[in-house]
């Protein structure tokens, strides 16, 4: 069965810092990973997706993620965070004919001014 | 132009009663979605749906009865609700049902007194 963790459920970091956020997955099969920002009250958008190819993806707001097979990770990062990153992140896993995302528990980070 | 809409965004309710929550997405999508995100933020599938055809019920109990009219349209309708039942409830829609990104709504957050 596929599970996504992502062992850090809430991270501070201080504004024009470095982040990254870590996710590991299980699946047998090739997966299809994604990162999603949930603001509060709001709705999940989608920041990046990895399907095939590349396995450093750029997404929007200038977040990256890269994908390690050898260790079953999907790490987001972002160079350097504002203000209006704090959020509740979510690593999510699907697969081909999976017809669902299976979601890691969340990171909610907040940022030091 | 709202690409995935839910109605209404708040309910509150006693329980017992029965509700209904509404969904639409304009994306021409094939495939649908309800997800149930708890007070932990944990987010987790409960109906999938493709082609107005439930694909997947994920051990939801029999009070919860997803409808899909059309291949836009997917309500959820809940009888006698109960305590537990209090949560976030997030529709999505997505191109295709292979685990491909799914858009989401900006949710229903339902609490049961």
């Amino acid at each position: 069965a596929q599970s996504v963790t992502q062992p850090d459920i809430h991270i501070t970091v201080s504004e024009g810092a470095s982040l990254e956020l870590r996710c590991n997955y299980s699946y047998g099969a090739t997966p299809y990973l994604f990162w999603y920002v949930q603001s509060p009250g709001q709705g999940l958008q989608l920041l990046l997706k990895y399907f095939s190819g590349d396995t450093l993806v750029q997404g929007i707001k200038g977040f990256e993620a890269e994908f390690k097979r050898s260790q079953s990770s999907f790490n987001l990062r972002k160079p350097s965070v504002h203000w209006s990153d704090a959020a509740e992140y979510f690593c999510a896993v699907g697969a081909w004919g999976a017809q669902k995302l299976v979601f890691g528990q969340g990171t909610r980070l907040t940022i030091n001014p | 132009d709202t690409a995935v809409s839910q109605t209404p965004k708040y309910l509150v309710t006693q329980m017992g009663n029965d509700k209904s929550i509404k969904c639409e997405q304009n994306l021409g999508h094939d495939t649908m979605y309800w997800y149930k995100q708890d007070s932990k933020k944990f987010l987790k599938i409960m109906f999938s749906y493709n082609n107005k055809e439930l694909i997947i019920n994920e051990t939801v109990p029999n009070r919860f009865s997803p409808k899909s009219p059309d291949k836009a349209h997917l309500n959820l309708h809940i009888n006698s609700l109960e305590l537990g039942d209090s949560a976030v409830y997030f529709c999505a829609s997505s191109p295709r049902g292979e685990g491909t990104e799914a858009f989401f709504g900006q949710g229903t957050r339902l609490t049961v007194v």
